[in-house]
């Protein structure tokens, strides 16, 4: 049973360019949940989607969008970016009887560098 | 963005000796997690807590909710190398869905 699966693992990007993300959940799971973690912080939450709708966002810009598929696989895309937008982008996922956060399963996450 | 206060920053331990980190928030919460995250990895839940006063025992790990449900403890007894990492709590405001992180305490084991 594969968890949660994140790609590109490391990805370097230059200013103003654009950038998407992609997780695919754990099996079973419906509701991804994306964060950043800047080095030496913890998570900062994003957005989560469930049923193909962003239902909570966290303190981010529009530059930040994402997008869930029918299979319940999502991207973030990340326009415009900044030499502060360099992080780790973690992808969480859980299930439909999980309640809010608990069981969170968290993918590897992949490393952006902004240059 | 908001984050809860966590201490100590970083601990610095000999193999078997207990270990004892916490954290704080001005705000209640209704949840508090503890995750461990490895090097080039994403956070593993280690111990979840639901209710003010629980206190919940994983193996060597015991997370306690305070009663104020402003605060949470972790505590690791008879430490070994592969409790290396750092550990983060995170809590969650009402039925709000993202959880609020502290900045995690990182466990090095002395030589």
């Amino acid at each position: 049973d594969a968890g949660v699966t994140q790609s590109p693992t490391h990805l370097i990007k230059t200013r103003g360019q654009q950038v998407t993300l992609r997780c695919s959940p754990k099996s079973g799971h419906d509701t991804v949940s994306w964060y950043q973690q800047a080095l030496g912080q913890g998570p900062q939450f994003i957005f989560q989607y469930y049923e193909e709708e962003e239902r909570q966002r966290g303190n981010f810009p529009d530059r930040f969008s994402g997008h869930q598929f029918p299979n319940y696989s999502s991207e973030l895309n990340v326009n415009a970016l900044l030499l502060g937008d360099s992080a780790l982008y973690l992808c969480a996922s859980s299930g439909i009887n999980s309640g809010a956060n608990e069981k969170l399963f968290f993918g590897s996450g992949t490393q952006l560098s902004v240059l | 963005g908001q984050q809860l206060n966590q201490s100590p920053q970083s601990m610095f331990i000999q193999e078997g000796e207990d270990v004892s980190m916490n954290c704080t928030s001005s705000s209640i919460f209704n949840t508090w997690l503890w995750y461990k995250q490895d090097p080039g990895e994403g956070p593993v839940l280690l111990i979840a807590l639901y209710k003010a006063g629980e206190l919940t025992s994983n193996g060597r790990l015991t997370a306690q909710f305070g009663i104020t449900r402003k605060d949470s403890f972790l505590n690791i007894s008879a430490s070994i190398p592969s409790d290396v990492g750092i550990y983060f709590c995170a809590g969650q405001l009402g039925s709000n869905y993202q959880l609020i992180w502290g900045a995690g305490t990182k466990l090095i084991i002395k030589p």
